[in-house]
């Protein structure tokens, strides 16, 4: 049983660039959130996305976007890339419906943005 | 909104018990995650409280207090490999199960 997997593992950037970020979700999840984690913080969601719609969206500016697919995986798309942006992105799945389900988090993508 | 608050540091021995505690203020409430994340890894999951009490698993587990906003994760006979950031979360029930972390603990266990 596939846990969740996210590609790249580590990107590098400039800044003004565009990165689009993957996620597969754990079988028989259909659920996925996203979320920032800085050096030394606890991780900060982005959004969360079910049914192919975005669920719920967190404290980000609309340089940060997502979609699902049918299948149930997930991108992260971040547009004009800052130097802040620089972190570990986490995707967590979970099954959706109903809130009370623990999600389970990938490897995560470290993206640095130089 | 929520509020998460835990210590930055601990340090404990070998074999020891543990107790990392974890205040919250919320607007909702669906429950308490605790999980552990070692250095340049993802979160594991490790315990989830939603109603009052203790929930044990194995040499750890976790208390809830839903009207003192408090939880603890307990950690007993501890290992080396133990050495990890711990973090407290909180799902918001009005948030369509948003989840909102603390800055972690980061535990160091000592021969």
């Amino acid at each position: 049983d596939a846990g969740v997997t996210q590609s790249p593992t580590h990107l590098i950037k400039t800044r003004g660039q565009q990165v689009t970020l993957r996620c597969s979700p754990k079988s028989g999840h259909d659920t996925v959130s996203w979320y920032q984690q800085a050096l030394g913080q606890g991780p900060q969601f982005i959004f969360q996305y079910y049914e192919e719609e975005e669920r719920q969206r967190g404290n980000f500016p609309d340089r940060f976007s997502g979609h699902q697919f049918p299948n149930y995986s997930s991108e992260l798309n971040v547009n004009a890339l800052l130097l802040g942006d620089s972190a570990l992105y986490l995707c967590a799945s979970s099954w959706g419906a109903l809130y009370q389900e623990t999600q389970y988090f990938g490897p995560g993508t470290r993206l640095l943005v130089l | 909104g929520q509020n998460i608050d835990q210590p930055t540091e601990m340090t404990a021995t070998e074999g020891a018990i543990v107790q990392i505690n974890c205040t919250y203020q919320t607007s909702g409430f669906n429950g308490l995650f605790w999980y552990q994340q070692h250095a340049g890894e993802a979160p594991t999951f490790l315990s989830y409280n939603v109603l009052d009490g203790l929930e044990e698993k194995g040499r750890f587990s976790s208390f809830l207090s839903r009207s003192k906003g408090y939880s603890y994760l307990l950690l007993k006979e501890l290992q080396m490999k133990d050495s990890a950031s711990y973090l407290c979360a909180v799902r918001d029930q009005s948030n369509a199960g948003k989840s909102t972390f603390g800055d972690g603990t980061t535990l160091t266990v000592k021969p």
